[in-house]
């Protein structure tokens, strides 16, 4: 089945800097890749997704890439504040429903 | 959260007993899904609904049985047979299982007394 692996598991930034947090993928099928954010308590929430057809994806601050020959995908927050805080999960999808997800990124922002 | 509601917010679980989760959506979803999250860990699938009437079994699916009785509802069962039930359990919709974004309900944490 698929494995997704994420890295780093911890990742303490200054307010302002940005943030990357990157993914490998073990399934040359998967092609559908979210990304979530998680806050202490609470279920995740979608803040960025891309499909296997597109190389990169913005939205205002976040940003995905993918590179399906490397099998990999990266998350970018760019200039990072401290409500950014939290936990960041990847996700891969190569048939109906089954999302694998990462083991996730604690995040801090530093103010 | 979006129109995903569960309930309770914290459950207690006894020696033996089966327990029942709650998964409810007003958001006109064909699919539903839950997952176990323990700390530190990503989501892992325990069960899916792609219909009303028909689900499938996600990848710790032993110990835990679920219905579709309706297209808004998808409780979780997690039986006496499930010996690690302390978690955070997490159900999630979608329009359809195509490759449909996931949306989240604000999870109930189950802890055995």
């Amino acid at each position: 089945g698929e494995n997704v692996e994420q890295h780093p598991s911890t990742l303490s930034v200054q307010e302002g800097d940005s943030a990357v947090i990157k993914c490998t993928y073990s399934d040359s099928a998967s092609n559908y890749f979210p990304w979530y954010k998680q806050e202490l308590g609470k279920g995740p929430q979608l803040i960025i997704d891309i499909r296997s057809n597109v190389g990169e994806k913005k939205d205002q601050r976040i940003a995905v890439t993918l590179n399906k020959t490397a099998k990999h995908f990266s998350l970018h927050i760019t200039e990072t504040q401290p409500e950014d805080s939290a936990v960041y999960f990847c996700a891969a999808s190569t048939s109906y429903g089954k999302l694998t997800f990462g083991q996730g990124t604690i995040l801090t922002v530093h103010p | 959260d979006g129109g995903i509601t569960q309930s309770p917010k914290y459950l207690f679980r006894k020696e033996g007993q089966n327990v029942t989760l709650s998964c409810e959506q007003n958001l006109n979803h064909d699919a539903m899904y839950w997952y176990r999250q323990d700390p530190g860990q990503g989501l892992r699938l325990i069960y899916y609904s792609q219909i009303v009437n028909d689900f499938q079994k996600g990848d710790i699916a032993e110990g835990y049985s679920v219905s579709r009785e309706k297209k808004e509802s998808f409780p979780l069962t997690v039986t006496s047979a499930q010996k690690n039930p302390t978690a955070f359990y997490l159900c999630a919709s979608s329009i359809s299982g195509d490759q449909e974004t996931q949306y989240f309900g604000p999870g109930t944490r189950l802890l055995v007394l």
